[in-house]
């Protein structure tokens, strides 16, 4: 079965200090994934696939095909880094999210 | 661009009744989604539909019918509403068979059933 999972409801962090949200994904064939993000007040939107090998805001996820993960990183979060952050399966004609992660960034 | 809209922004029933969370993009895309959002459960997919004219059940359907209208429009139809379906409800939109599937969001619809 196609699964995403996010073992962490809630991750609290201080400022400056290194992030790492955990994703776990189980799919047959050659995933893509993505990691989205819904800042207070305002709509899910996507922040990167891995795909595009990119950095947004800077975070950053390696697709681990041994370890089925695609964790999301940063090396020093920021106080504007707190949302809520799900992980998401691209399966045929839609996609599979996980359950989410909050991120909260203490000053 | 307006992007994703959804109607209404919130809304209180009582079991029982029904109502239709409206939603329509205006990107063209083909592929249109109803999720709801749950503390703790994250996004559930309830319906989709990969293109006008089809439509299919999501994860968690039961209680729900969806209307693909036309190419712009989805709509979420709950006919007699429960408490267990009080809950946050966005649309997404997306053109699958892109290289990158991204899915567009509505602002969502709080829906408190009591």
């Amino acid at each position: 079965a196609q699964r995403v999972t996010q073992p962490e409801k809630l991750l609290s962090v201080f400022k400056g200090a290194p992030v790492e949200l955990k994703c776990n994904y189980s799919y047959s064939g050659s995933p893509e994934l993505f990691w989205y993000v819904q800042y207070s007040r305002q709509r899910l939107q996507l922040l990167l696939r891995h795909i595009s090998r990119e950095s947004i805001k800077g975070f950053t996820a390696d697709l681990n095909k041994g370890e089925t993960s695609f964790h999301l990183k940063k090396p020093f979060a920021q106080e504007e880094d707190s949302a809520m952050y799900y992980c998401a399966l691209s399966s045929a004609s839609k996609i599979i999210f996980g359950s989410g992660t909050r991120l909260s960034i203490r000053p | 661009n307006a992007g994703v809209t959804q109607t209404p922004k919130f809304q209180v029933l009582k079991t029982g009744q029904s109502m239709t969370l409206q939603c329509a993009q205006d990107m063209n895309h083909n592929s249109m989604y109803w999720y709801r959002q749950d503390p703790g459960m994250g996004l559930r997919l309830i319906y989709y539909s990969a293109s006008e004219g089809t439509t299919d059940k999501g994860e968690v359907p039961n209680g729900y019918n969806v209307s693909r209208l036309n190419k712009r429009e989805f709509s979420l139809r709950l006919e007699s509403a429960a408490p267990s379906q009080t809950s946050v409800y966005f649309c997404a939109s997306s053109e699958l068979g892109s290289s990158y599937n991204e899915q567009f969001f509505g602002p969502g619809t709080r829906l408190t059933v009591l």
